[in-house]
């Protein structure tokens, strides 16, 4: 399996862009998370989806960013518009459904590296 | 609520002496726990869990970790540090229900040749 594929690894934008970031979860599995990393804030869960049903956003900064799952394969996490605060890596995660192998496990994608200039 | 601490944000230690990493948690429930490591410019790597059984865990390239329900810890420890083992660590806990994980804020390793 290739793992959990995110798109794009870098991405370097100006404030007040939108920024669309990609991921494409292992197939199979029916959690779905993105995490944003900054070197003040650690490693901070944003939203996570369920069958791509959101099932909790509360750790969404603003209404300036929101995601999407619309279909087992594929979420997009979207930021409109961009300001330099929001430079971070931002990762997604899933996990397989519960009683399969490994169902306790979230798998991490490679990362999307944001500078917002 | 889940939360993680990781008191130290650097270890060093010299190449062949055992290392330890801590990690204190506090969890509603059974605890279900988990260790990550992230090399630079990379992901988080999946190392090591305890879910129930044995206290020790033994997990990828050698290390294994240790539960401690009445000090609610799970110290990360390997015996003989590798200079590649320098890297990012992450503890992390979720209950057992199909929450997710929570991350501590991550412990800088360096084993100096």
């Amino acid at each position: 399996d290739a793992g959990v594929i995110q798109s794009p690894r870098h991405e370097v934008t100006e404030m007040g862009q939108e920024v669309t970031l990609r991921c494409k979860p292992i197939s199979g599995h029916d959690y779905l998370f993105w995490y944003r990393q900054t070197m003040m804030r650690g490693l901070e869960l944003l939203i996570y989806f369920n069958n791509n049903v959101p099932i909790d956003d509360s750790g969404m900064p603003e209404d300036r960013f929101s995601a999407k799952m619309p279909n087992a394969s594929f979420s997009t996490l979207k930021i409109q518009p961009s300001e330099p605060r929001d430079s971070a890596v931002y990762f997604c995660a899933s996990r397989p459904p519960f009683g399969q192998g490994g169902a306790d496990t979230q798998y991490f994608g490679p990362g999307t590296r944001l500078t917002v200039l | 609520a889940q939360s993680v601490a990781q008191p130290e944000d650097q270890v060093n230690v010299a190449e062949g002496n055992p290392l330890t990493v801590k990690c204190t948690y506090s969890v509603s429930g059974n605890p279900y726990l988990f260790w990550y490591v992230q090399y630079p410019n990379r992901g988080l790597q999946f190392l090591l869990k305890y879910i129930t059984g044995d206290n020790l865990v033994k997990g990828s390239y050698g290390f294994e970790a240790e539960f401690n329900k009445s000090q609610t810890s799970f110290h990360l420890k390997k015996p003989s540090a590798l200079v590649s083992d320098s890297a990012l660590y992450f503890c992390a806990v979720r209950d057992s229900g199909n929450t997710p994980l929570v991350f501590g804020k991550g412990t800088r390793l360096s084993v100096i040749a």
